[in-house]
Order: C-alpha cells, then structure tokens, then sequence
C-alpha cells in the first residue's frame, strides 16, 4: 500500500530563512501529490499540487515543490520564510479515492 | 459563503453516550470524507463516499458509522463513545480526484 513519509516532525527557522520540508512517497507509477497546510486553530487548506507536467510547482504564499520520480519525493520549499508561516504542513498522496497523508511536519518561525 | 460546515466545534461525551457529527457542503461535490487528526499522527481516513447511497471504511472505522442519503450532508455516527475516540474530526469533501479537498473547520471530541 502507498506510504507517505515526512522525515522532520519538527522545524524551527528564522525568519527570511530558506526552507525545505521532505515528503517521499512509497512507491511510483502515476502519482498526485499535495502540500497541504494548517494554521494554529484553523483547518487544512491546500498550497499546492502536482499531476502532470513541470515538476517544479507553485503554489500560494510563495511556496513550491519540486517532484522528482526518481527518488519518489516531493520536497516543499519557500526560499524566504516569514513569521506568519508558523504551522504545520502535510504531505499527501492519491490512492484511489483516497488520499494518503503524512504525519506532518510542524514548523516554527522565529521572530 | 460556500464550504464545508461542520457542527458542532466542540463537544465533550461520557464514555458510553452517543453522537452525530454533522457535516454539510454546498459546492455539489460528489467526494466526502471523514478523518481523525490526533497529534504527530497525521489525518486518518474513518469514512469516505463517492456519491449519494455509497459509503466505504477508510483506514480507521471502528466504533463509527456514516450515511450518504444526499449529496450534501455526510454525518458521522459515534455509537459508544470511548476514551481512545478523544480527538479532532475533520470533514472533507471534493469535486474529484484531479482536484483539492475542501475542508470543515473541525469538531474537537473529549470522552471522559
């Protein structure tokens, strides 16, 4: 059965640090992958997602992700960070009607 | 304004009692979902329905029930709540598969 893996359960950067979140996948063939994210309090909302085409993604609030098959991952990365992207962010994979999450990775920003 | 609405926010259950989560979306998605999120373990799949009259278990279905009689309402079904059911429901629903899930806000459920 797929897997999803997010390797850094949590992170804790500066702010105009560079980030990058790890996401690997357990196995290849066609995928859909998503970033998701969840502010303190709030609901998930989706960042980003990738079906087809350009591997590099972009996705809201500057973020993108970069899909590379070869090593079934599907890293998150912003190269500046601010203090409002204080949250958690979840990796997820389609599975049929399904989508398989990661544990998520929460990430700390600091002032 | 259009979503997935969740009620209620916050509920606090005797172990034994029963519940409904209720979930609601207007958006005529046909895809809805029902996931536990319990601290650094991700969201867990309970539920999931492809449409009005069809429902499956997800990874987690023990101990709760669903029903899809329209499109838009999908409510979740705790018969006996027990302690280990403490966590946050989420409701999700989407269009189809090429597309993102729209989520609830979340129900927050302590058995004591």
């Amino acid at each position: 059965a797929q897997s999803v893996s997010q390797h850094n359960h949590h992170v804790i950067l500066s702010e105009a640090a560079s980030l990058e979140l790890g996401c690997n996948y357990s196995y290849g063939g066609t995928v859909n992958l998503f970033w998701y994210v969840q502010y303190p309090g709030q609901h998930l909302q989706l960042l980003l997602k990738y079906f087809s085409g350009d591997p590099l993604v972009k996705g809201i609030k500057g973020f993108e992700a970069e899909f590379i098959k070869s090593k079934f991952s599907f890293n998150l990365r912003k190269p500046s960070v601010q203090w409002s992207d204080t949250a958690e962010y979840f990796c997820a994979v389609r599975s049929n009607y399904q989508l398989i999450w990661g544990a998520g990775t929460k990430l700390i920003i600091k002032p | 304004n259009a979503g997935v609405t969740q009620t209620p926010k916050f509920r606090i259950l005797k172990i034994g009692q029963s519940m409904t989560l209720q979930c609601t979306q207007d958006m005529n998605h046909n895809y809805m979902y029902w996931y536990r999120q319990d601290p650094g373990m991700g969201l867990k799949l309970i539920y999931y329905s492809v449409g009005a009259g069809i429902t499956d278990k997800g990874e987690v279905p023990n101990g709760y029930n669903v029903s899809r009689s329209t499109t838009e309402d999908f409510p979740l079904r705790l018969e006996l709540a027990a302690p280990s059911q403490t966590s946050v429901y989420f409701c999700a629903s989407t269009l189809g598969q090429d597309y993102g899930y729209t989520f609830g806000s979340g129900t927050r459920l302590t058995v004591v």
